[in-house]
């Protein structure tokens, strides 16, 4: 299958401050990628879709101020998670499609103190 | 919109046993249903996946089944080993006005005893 990375992997910071997490497509080109929520034990929450060279679509109830998705380039989509909170701490997701299939990054484990 | 529910939430199994997981879908229109296996902590792998125009798909010991008329599909694992073990999620994809999106059950905690 397709290989999407994910950086970085894990990240700790104070409340208040930004963090931006990197997804890649390695080998192939993806116009889509997704970003996931996931908590402990849960399902995947989809939060936006990000589309290559324009405005991200984000799915009812996530905050597009908070949450900031920036789609460059066909290979990269970045997730800023703008003055985190504690609540903000989860395991963070993103996805890439080569045609049908989506094929997921490794995670960005972010914790909030 | 779409709406996923899957079933069991856990499912506990000896080795070399069967394992049988079962997802329903609300939306007639969706087209693509994919099986992805998460062990703690790391990414979801898509393990198997069929489209709405087949009934069956077959690899090695892993099976999905199709029912377009009741809008449900199931994940089949035979001779089930302890590296089975993980959390299985269905997703389904809703018509193409949803674009590429999937909507995920909710999970499947299966454990294979040895």
């Amino acid at each position: 299958g397709a290989v999407v990375s994910q950086h970085p992997s894990r990240v700790i910071c104070k409340s208040g401050t930004s963090v931006k997490i990197e997804c890649r497509s390695l080998d192939f080109q993806a116009t889509t990628m997704f970003w996931y929520r996931q908590f402990p034990k849960q399902s995947l929450m989809l939060m936006a879709t990000s589309n290559e060279g324009s405005k991200a679509t984000y799915e009812q109830g996530v905050e597009k101020d908070k949450f900031l998705i920036n789609h460059a380039s066909l290979t990269l989509s970045t997730l800023t998670v703008t003055s985190a909170h504690p609540e903000d701490s989860s395991f963070y997701i993103c996805s890439a499609g080569g045609g049908t299939k989506q094929y997921f990054g490794p995670g960005t484990r972010l914790t909030v103190l | 919109g779409e709406n996923v529910e899957q079933h069991p939430s856990t499912l506990s199994v000896q080795e070399g046993d069967s394992a049988v997981i079962k997802c329903t879908y609300s939306d007639s229109a969706s087209n693509y249903f994919p099986w992805y296996k998460q062990e703690l902590g790391k990414r979801p792998q898509l393990i198997i996946d069929i489209r709405s125009n087949v009934g069956e798909k077959k690899d090695q010991r892993i099976a999905v089944t199709l029912n377009k008329t009741a809008k449900h599909f199931s994940l089949h694992i035979t001779e089930t080993q302890p590296e089975d073990s993980a959390v299985y999620f269905c997703a389904a994809r809703p018509n193409m006005e949803y674009g590429n999106k999937l909507v995920f059950g909710a999970g499947t905690i299966l454990r294979v005893k040895s």
